[in-house]
């Protein structure tokens, strides 16, 4: 148990569909990641919020819309996902918002299936 | 081309027997961590490196930081079931502060 939990664990959806993930992290920590973790490639960092603002978008397409509502929770909103987005999306979370350096703090992943 | 290669990708051995994985790189990094990661869980910090040439341990896995700041290693002396998962290694560049991963290496060990 990291402290940090993600909803749903599995996720089978269709090309057409809206779904969104959830993370809550109970650590009182600042900052909150998004990741893509693809099998044989590094984690992909995708999104970056410090105090509930988002700092870093690496040219991730519009289909993943996040949203960080509060610095306990982080939403991953997905609409018309192609198959090349099945993976395993992961949240983390650290104390130190000013450096990805920090020790993070993994939840356990959602795994997408993109039918 | 990946700034952290990581080798070998893949490793099944018999419990008891010892290895070694490695995390290389051609660039500097203020420091490096390596983190495990179970089937059906997210990666867990292991243990961060910092200085070069430094050597930390934890029960049987030892880790090396390179004396140039560029690789890594870890060694698993006799190696148990439980240590089963993928090893991923992470280093904190020097010039942005960003944190860059490997593609890790799929440690199996069998009873």
């Amino acid at each position: 148990e990291t402290g940090v939990t993600q909803t749903p664990r599995h996720l089978v959806m269709g090309m057409t569909n809206k779904k969104s993930l959830k993370c809550e992290q109970h650590l009182g920590h600042n900052a909150m990641y998004w990741y893509k973790q693809s099998a044989k490639k590094p984690l992909e960092l995708m999104f970056v919020y410090n105090f509930k603002e988002q700092t870093e978008n690496n040219s991730v397409p519009s289909r993943f819309s996040p949203e960080c509502p509060n610095s306990s929770h982080l939403f991953l909103h997905l609409h018309t996902l192609q198959p090349e987005d099945s993976a395993l999306y992961l949240c983390a979370s650290s104390q130190d918002p000013s450096g990805l350096g920090e020790t993070q703090y993994f939840g356990p992943g959602t795994r997408l299936l993109v039918l | 081309t990946q700034l952290l290669e990581q080798s070998p990708q893949f490793l099944s051995i018999q419990e008891g027997e010892n290895l070694t994985v490695y995390c290389n790189s051609s660039s500097v990094f203020s420091s490096l961590q390596w983190y495990r990661q179970e089937p059906g869980e997210g990666p867990v910090l292991l243990v961060t490196v910092v200085t070069g040439g430094e050597v930390k341990k934890l029960k049987r896995l030892t880790f090396q930081f390179g004396d140039a700041r560029k690789d890594s290693s870890l060694h698993i002396t006799a190696a148990q079931p439980g240590d089963t998962g993928l090893y991923l290694c992470a280093g904190v560049m020097d010039s942005n502060y960003q944190l860059i991963w490997g593609a890790g290496t799929k440690l199996i060990i069998k009873p």
